[in-house]
């Protein structure tokens, strides 16, 4: 059974404070990683879809790196505002049409 | 451009009835993905249709089946539900022209089934 991981489970931060989690697969069942942001209330919406090793996207104050050999990528958010609270998911696609989605970080940015 | 939308937003079943959600895609979408996410854990993939066939399942027992219509649409259907069974179901679709790997997803806001 494949896992994905995510790490932490909850955070809480400063408006302002750059924060990052994790999101570890394995390395070896890799074809595409997703990350997603889910607000409260709301639907999960698309981020980022990462395919090759040592991938960087960025999408306002948000960035994910990509290491698929060791098998984990990073999100970073720079200077976090209230808004940016919501849960953050990634998802791991090996290659097949089924998608593989880790239990996400909570992120809570107090004003 | 209407995104996912999925119906009905709540309900309340017992053990041993039978349910369907209804899911209806994004604009231009032709394939569907159904999800089921309980309390604290992301969501578990359950199957994806494509040209009105299921091209790949979770897994999921056979008390959970599928249907995807001519226009898209898709039904995911529960029967003899269990209090197990009580989660969040969320819909997404996508292009699948064989390249749904590596394109997002479109979720809707989901379906909270309780069962009692």
């Amino acid at each position: 059974i494949l896992n994905v991981e995510q790490s932490p489970q909850s955070l809480h931060v400063q408006e302002g404070d750059s924060t990052n989690f994790t999101c570890s697969f394995p390395s070896s069942n890799f074809y595409a990683l997703h990350w997603y942001r889910w607000e409260t209330a709301k639907s999960p919406e698309a981020l980022f879809v990462m395919t090759l090793n040592g991938d960087e996207k960025k999408k306002g104050r948000i960035s994910a790196t990509l290491n698929t050999k060791e098998g984990y990528s990073y999100l970073y958010i720079k200077g976090s505002q209230p808004e940016d609270s919501a849960t953050y998911l990634c998802a791991l696609n090996t290659g097949g049409f089924k998608t593989i989605f880790g239990a996400g970080t909570r992120l809570f940015v107090k004003a | 451009d209407a995104g996912v939308t999925q119906s009905p937003t709540h309900l309340i079943k017992t053990r041993g009835q039978q349910v369907t959600l209804r899911c209806s895609p994004k604009s231009g979408h032709d394939t569907v993905s159904w999800y089921q996410q309980a309390l604290g854990q992301g969501p578990q993939f359950i199957f994806q249709y494509y040209e009105e066939e299921e091209r790949q399942r979770g897994n999921f027992p056979d008390r959970f089946s599928g249907h995807q219509f001519p226009n898209y649409s898709s039904e995911l259907n529960v029967n003899a539900l269990l209090l197990g069974d009580s989660a969040l179901y969320l819909c997404a679709s996508s292009l699948g022209q064989g390249v749904v790997r590596n394109q997002p997803q479109h979720f809707g806001d989901g379906t909270r089934l309780s069962i009692l």
